[in-house]
């Protein structure tokens, strides 16, 4: 069955540090995989998604992630954070029933001056 | 403005009480979907509707139940809440025939169940 590890639960970096969040992904084929991010007190909102091709894909605020089918990853990648960036990232993969996700655990962005 | 609406926002309830939540989308999505969102579990899928009248269980239906009799409109009804029901409820909404799987989401309902 497909599933979705985020190994960090928390991560803190310094404002205008370069950020990796990391996500292992575990699917028979060829996966479409997704990042979210839900803001305090907000619902999910995409930040970018990937199709078969390019294996880097380009997000919303400077977001971008590497798809690599050898380490079964996607990780979430940004040159200089923000302290805006604060907030929870969610992972995801489409599974094999029709119009499911699923979703990591999440990881926990702090940002700090 | 593509946009998922979810009512009430926040609502506690009694055990016992029977609790309504509703959802609305205005973005013709044939898909919904009910999720809830607890402390380091993530999103567990409670129902997933493909269009009117057509409802599924997600991984954790058990206590829940659905209704959605316009495309635009989905709910979840919980027939005499009980405590282990407080969580945060996200409604999502997506086109699934084709590539997309792409899902919107609502802002969320906190319920409280005391």
């Amino acid at each position: 069955a497909q599933s979705v590890t985020q190994p960090d639960a928390r991560v803190t970096v310094s404002e205008g540090a370069s950020l990796q969040l990391r996500c292992k992904y575990s699917y028979f084929g060829t996966p479409y995989l997704f990042w979210y991010v839900q803001y305090p007190r907000q619902g999910l909102q995409l930040l970018l998604k990937y199709y078969p091709g390019d294996p880097v894909v380009q997000g919303v605020n400077g977001f971008e992630a590497e798809f690599s089918k050898s380490n079964s990853s996607f990780h979430l990648r940004k040159a200089s954070v923000h302290w805006s960036d604060w907030a929870v990232y969610f992972c995801a993969v489409r599974t094999q029933v029709v119009g499911q996700l699923t979703f990591g655990r999440g990881t926990r962005l702090q940002v700090y001056a | 403005d593509m946009k998922v609406t979810q009512m009430p926002r926040y609502l506690i309830k009694r055990m016992g009480e029977n609790v309504l939540l509703e959802c609305g989308q205005d973005m013709s999505h044939e898909t919904m979907y009910w999720y809830r969102q607890d402390p380091g579990l993530g999103l567990q899928l409670i129902y997933i509707s493909y269009d009117v009248d057509s409802n599924s269980e997600g991984d954790i239906p058990k206590g829940y139940r659905v209704s959605r009799k316009k495309r635009e409109h989905f709910s979840l009804i919980l027939d005499s809440a009980k405590t282990n029901q407080t969580s945060v409820y996200f409604c999502a909404s997506s086109f699934v025939w084709g590539l997309s799987y792409e899902q919107y989401f609502g802002p969320g309902t906190r319920l409280t169940v005391l």
